[in-house]
């Protein structure tokens, strides 16, 4: 089955630099390869998503890229700002079901 | 914008006993979903459900977990004789037609179990 490895574990920026986290699946048949933020005690949230038939998506400071050959995906966050800070996953889907990966704690040091 | 809601917030439970969950998935979406996170680690899928049936299910999702569209509006999740190891949040999620891979999450539901 789909399994998906998430690095870092925490990752700690200055305000104002850039974040990156990346994530490698193992399903070459996975398609949609969604992030989300988790702030403490609330819901994920869907923040970027990419399709499979695409190599990199942009959203303001937000960025995913996808290497399908390599099998893996990579967030971009630039400019980083205090509401910035959250735990971060990424994610697989495998037939209906996502796989995620253990997750980021963001934390953007003032 | 229209969001997954889910009640209870909290439950707290004995061992042993049936807990339901109860999540209302955004009004026009036709997949739903139960995932969940136990404290500090992954999220992590139990069960998706279509068209009144389970479509696709986790090794967690045992004979302990049931699932149910009551009516028109609510998706249920029962676990028939909880465990500490049932200790979680759970998750309820829905997907709109032809996109299952847009998942919206519900607020959650803390189970406790003592």
């Amino acid at each position: 089955g789909e399994n998906v490895e998430q690095h870092p574990s925490t990752l700690s920026v200055q305000e104002g630099d850039s974040a990156v986290i990346k994530c490698t699946y193992s399903d070459s048949a996975s398609n949609y390869f969604p992030w989300y933020k988790q702030e403490l005690g609330k819901r994920p949230q869907l923040i970027i998503d990419i399709r499979s038939n695409v190599g990199e998506k942009k959203d303001q400071r937000i960025a995913v890229t996808l290497n399908k050959t390599a099998k893996h995906f990579s967030l971009h966050i630039t400019e980083t700002q205090p509401e910035d800070s959250a735990v971060y996953f990424c994610a697989a889907q495998s037939n209906y079901q996502l796989i995620w990966g253990a997750g980021t704690k963001l934390i953007i040091k003032p | 914008e229209p969001e997954v809601t889910q009640t209870p917030s909290h439950q707290v439970t004995q061992m042993g006993q049936e807990v339901i969950l109860r999540c209302v998935p955004i009004s026009n979406h036709l997949y739903f979903y139960w995932y969940r996170q136990i404290l500090g680690q992954k999220v992590e899928f139990l069960v998706s459900f279509y068209n009144n049936e389970i479509s696709e299910k986790s090794e967690i999702f045992d004979d302990q977990f049931s699932v149910e569209r009551p009516d028109g509006s609510n998706f249920t999740l029962k676990i028939r004789s909880t465990k500490l190891e049932d200790s979680a949040m759970y998750f309820c999620a829905s997907s709109p037609q032809g996109r299952t891979y847009e998942q919206y999450f519900g607020p959650g539901t803390r189970l406790t179990v003592t």
